[in-house]
């Protein structure tokens, strides 16, 4: 079953915007972590944010993690073409299983 | 880092016929291993995962299994396909909780 569900489905922006995607899950988490796609390609980490965190920057990405909302965003800063993809987040509830949200696809136009 | 390996890379196979999809690991050793699928424009479901050679747990009942002969390789079967078993599958590694790597995935059509 899908653990996480993201917001928007899909969201369209031109080169230099922000985008922001939201992700809800259901239970207790250890970890939640959020992955990219191309295309027809495979799923590629792109950071991961402990529950006992708030927030989190890697380069142009920054996630927040609200542990009593159960939810994250994860905000891609002056978007590329290149950024154009499906990103999904997934939590690690207990064992070392991903729980994979719907995903968001993200279109950035030139 | 480990790199995961997976082929075919597409498969046009006809209903009724059987399946065989290999994934394998380099860069570590005793890692945990992963099968998920992913329907088109959807997200990834879980099918098997696996904490050693042998040993395998299902996560969801389909026509489909899994086995792991060895260490670092990771096998996905099938007898005889479904037009449902259609779709993207994806083979993963992790050794912790961290991340998982994944493979570039496995188009499946089933006509």
């Amino acid at each position: 079953s899908q653990q996480g569900e993201e917001d928007p489905q899909a969201l369209s922006i031109q080169e230099g915007e922000n985008a922001t995607m939201n992700c809800s899950y259901k239970t207790s988490i250890n970890n939640l972590q959020w992955y990219r796609q191309n295309s027809g390609r495979g799923l590629v980490h792109l950071i991961l944010i402990r529950s006992n965190e708030r927030e989190k920057h890697s380069g142009r990405l920054r996630v927040t993690l609200d542990t009593s909302k159960k939810s994250s965003s994860l905000l891609i800063t002056a978007s590329r073409a290149a950024d154009t993809a499906s990103y999904f987040c997934a939590t690690v509830t207990g064992f070392q299983k991903l729980v994979f949200g719907t995903g968001t696809r993200l279109l950035v136009s030139p | 880092s480990q790199t995961i390996h997976q082929w075919p890379a597409t498969l046009v196979q006809p209903v009724g016929s059987p399946l065989s999809l290999e994934c394998t690991v380099e860069g570590t050793s005793n890692p945990n291993l992963y099968w998920y699928r992913q329907a088109a424009g959807r997200g990834l479901q879980l099918l098997f995962y696996s904490v050693g050679i042998g040993q395998i747990s299902s996560e969801v009942p389909q026509n489909l299994s899994a086995s792991r002969p060895q260490d670092r390789q990771f096998i996905l079967s099938s007898k005889k396909l479904l037009l449902s078993d259609s779709g993207f599958y994806l083979c993963a590694s992790s050794r912790d909780r961290d991340r998982q790597y994944f493979g570039p995935g496995t188009r499946l059509t089933v006509t």
